[in-house]
Order: C-alpha cells, then sequence, then structure tokens
C-alpha cells in the first residue's frame, strides 16, 4: 500500500530556479522525511520533519508539513545541475515500528 | 554511507535458484531493513530486523527469507529465485525507529 504519493512525478527547470515537490500521504504519522537519490546510487537522507513540526531548512532545502491537509513540500532553492535526482517522500507506518512507507518519487532535472 | 556495505553488488542468476544477498554494517545499529526498488512502485519494505534473530515481515515478503546473527549483518535470502524477483535491494539502518535511515548502495539482481 502506498502511503505518500509525490506530485508531480517529473519537473525539468532551469538552473538558479526554484523546485517545489508535493507529497501527500493517507494516514496519522510520527515523521516525514525526504530522500535524494542519483542514478544508480542508494538513497541520501535530506531532512526529517517531526509530526508536531510545520517547517524545516537545511541549506537551500525548505520541508514544511502540513498534518491536517497529510500533505508536505520540498521545495529546492536556486537550484543548480547538480540537484538532478529523484526525490523520495517516506512516512514511518503508524505502528511505529520504524517501517517507512516510500512513495513513487519525483524526477528532477536541473538543466545548466 | 555510514558505514554500511552491500554484497554482492551485481548478480545474475537463473530461476530456482538460491540467492543470499548480505547487508553489512559497522555503526552498531540496532534496526536493519531490506527493501526492493521497481520502476512504478518505489521503495518497498521487505523485511527488517529490530534485533539480533528479531526479524519481522514487511510489505512484500513473499519469497523472502532473512536472518540476522549479529548486529552487524543482515542476510536477505531468496530460496528459489522467480524472475519476478529481479530488483535493486537496498539494505538500510537506524539507531533508532523513529529517526533517519541510512541506506546501502544496493544490489543489483537479475533472475533469468
Amino acid at each position: 500500500s502506498q502511503q505518500g504519493e509525490e506530485d508531480p512525478q517529473a519537473l525539468s527547470i532551469q538552473e538558479g530556479e526554484n523546485a517545489t515537490m508535493n507529497c501527500s500521504y493517507k494516514t496519522s504519522i510520527n515523521n516525514l522525511q525526504w530522500y535524494r537519490q542519483n542514478s544508480g546510487r542508494g538513497l541520501v537522507h535530506l531532512i526529517l520533519i517531526r509530526s508536531n513540526e510545520r517547517e524545516k531548512h537545511s541549506g537551500r532545502l525548505r520541508v514544511t508539513l502540513d498534518t491536517s491537509k497529510k500533505s508536505s513540500s520540498l521545495l529546492i532553492t536556486a537550484s543548480r545541475a547538480a540537484d538532478t535526482a529523484s526525490y523520495f517522500c517516506a512516512t514511518d507506518a503508524p505502528s511505529n515500528t520504524g517501517k517507512l512507507i516510500f512513495g513513487q518519487g519525483t524526477t528532477l532535472q536541473v538543466k545548466p | 554511507d555510514a558505514g554500511i556495505t552491500q554484497s554482492p553488488r551485481h548478480k545474475v542468476t537463473e530461476t530456482g535458484t538460491p540467492v543470499t544477498l548480505r547487508c553489512h554494517q559497522t555503526e552498531n545499529h540496532r534496526y536493519m531493513y531490506w527493501y526492493r526498488q521497481d520502476p512504478g512502485h518505489g521503495l518497498r519494505l521487505i523485511h527488517y530486523s529490530y534485533g539480533v534473530k528479531d526479524t519481522d515481515k514487511g510489505e512484500v515478503s513473499d519469497g523472502y527469507s532473512v536472518s540476522r546473527s549479529k548486529t552487524e549483518d543482515f542476510l536477505l535470502t531468496l530460496e528459489s529465485a522467480t524472475s519476478s524477483q529481479t530488483s535493486v535491494y537496498f539494505c538500510a539502518i537506524t539507531w533508532d525507529r523513529e529517526e533517519t535511515q541510512y541506506f546501502g548502495p544496493g544490489t543489483r539482481l537479475l533472475v533469468l
């Protein structure tokens, strides 16, 4: 069962522009995480936001969480070609076992 | 990669043969996870472990078994590989079930 659903599935922008990706989920969560995956590589953790937090920043990344709408967004500001990757949101399962449920991801292409 | 390795990194095998993938960590983390990644499905949890000899099933556990006899090693076994198990397999670790998961580099498995 898919918990997180990302939107859009694919995004293409020019270097320097901002990129926004959205994630929706279905059930209550303890936290939501965003990961990046470069082609052919493993996943790299970007940000974890807990259910009692509304916004979090890390460098050029800004994540928001709206638990009333069961949605989150990831904003990458001043994008670079090196940001080209797939981005996944993941929510912890309600059973609190540490299991993560991933969305299908957003593929971001940043053109130089 | 947070002291986490996977072996082999690539494997080609034939239908009906047994296959074992190994995840090794040097972080002494309690929790370990096996995921598979397929196009259109994102990452899906196969099995996870919350301690030595303590394991449980994930979303797509049929056809897979796991073992964890030492903190540092988590083995995933395909008893009789099928073509539907062709996938990229990722191992992940975390010290706490409510915290970030760190992923290994992945194993590409092709079942002919």
